[in-house]
């Protein structure tokens, strides 16, 4: 099966600095791709939707400034968490999706902010 | 409003078979993802129905009635190493995936 790769898979930053994650397809074009949170015991949350050379949409209460996304190709995604803080602490995971039946994953990126 | 419904646990035996239901109630409907995630890892892609019936790969079937918003998540010959939690998402009109919470899979020898 097609295959996405998400890095790092864990990191741990300061308070008040910004990690990136990125998120690469890496034997297909991902014409979308996906951004979710997962918090201890709950289900995936969407954060955004990106697709390829246009702004990311986000969805209700994720903050832009905050949770920047940039998709500058067809196989390359980044989350960039910006002033990190502990409660930015989570289980972040990206998908890809090159038609609308299947959605490959990320191996997930577990951020700790100390 | 959309809604995935699913247990929160089940527990199950090794050897055994166990179903899991997902009712769905969703604006518009692009098919059906069942994924598996193991504790602090990204869910695994387990299967995909758009249209009723039963879909079977290997020891994993999935059930899809479109006309009841329901599916199952059927496996059988259970192992240790399927405990897990199983994921129901549910792709609206735009193709955007509805997440259940999960439930989670305790198999017992």
């Amino acid at each position: 099966g097609a295959v996405v790769s998400q890095h790092p898979s864990r990191v741990i930053c300061k308070s008040g600095t910004s990690v990136k994650i990125e998120c690469r397809s890496l034997d297909f074009q991902a014409t979308t791709m996906f951004w979710y949170r997962q918090f201890p015991k709950k289900s995936l949350m969407l954060m955004a939707t990106s697709n390829e050379g246009s702004k990311a949409t986000y969805e209700q209460g994720v903050e832009k400034d905050k949770f920047l996304i940039n998709h500058a190709s067809l196989t390359l995604s980044t989350l960039t968490v910006t002033s990190a803080h502990p409660e930015d602490s989570s289980f972040y995971i990206c998908s890809a999706a090159d038609r609308v039946t299947e959605a490959f994953f990320g191996q997930g990126t577990r951020l700790t902010v100390v | 409003g959309q809604n995935i419904d699913q247990p929160t646990e089940m527990t199950a035996t090794e050897g055994a078979i166990v179903q899991i239901n997902c009712t769905y109630q969703t604006s518009g409907f692009n098919g059906l993802f069942w994924y598996q995630q193991h504790a602090g890892e990204a869910p695994t892609f387990l299967s995909y129905n758009v249209l009723d019936g039963l879909e079977e790969k290997g020891r994993f079937s999935s059930f899809l009635s479109r006309s009841k918003g329901y599916s199952y998540l059927l496996l059988k010959e259970l192992q240790m190493k399927d405990s897990a939690s199983y994921l129901c998402a549910v792709s609206d009109s735009n193709y955007q995936l509805i997440w259940g919470a999960g439930t989670k899979l305790i198999i017992k020898p």
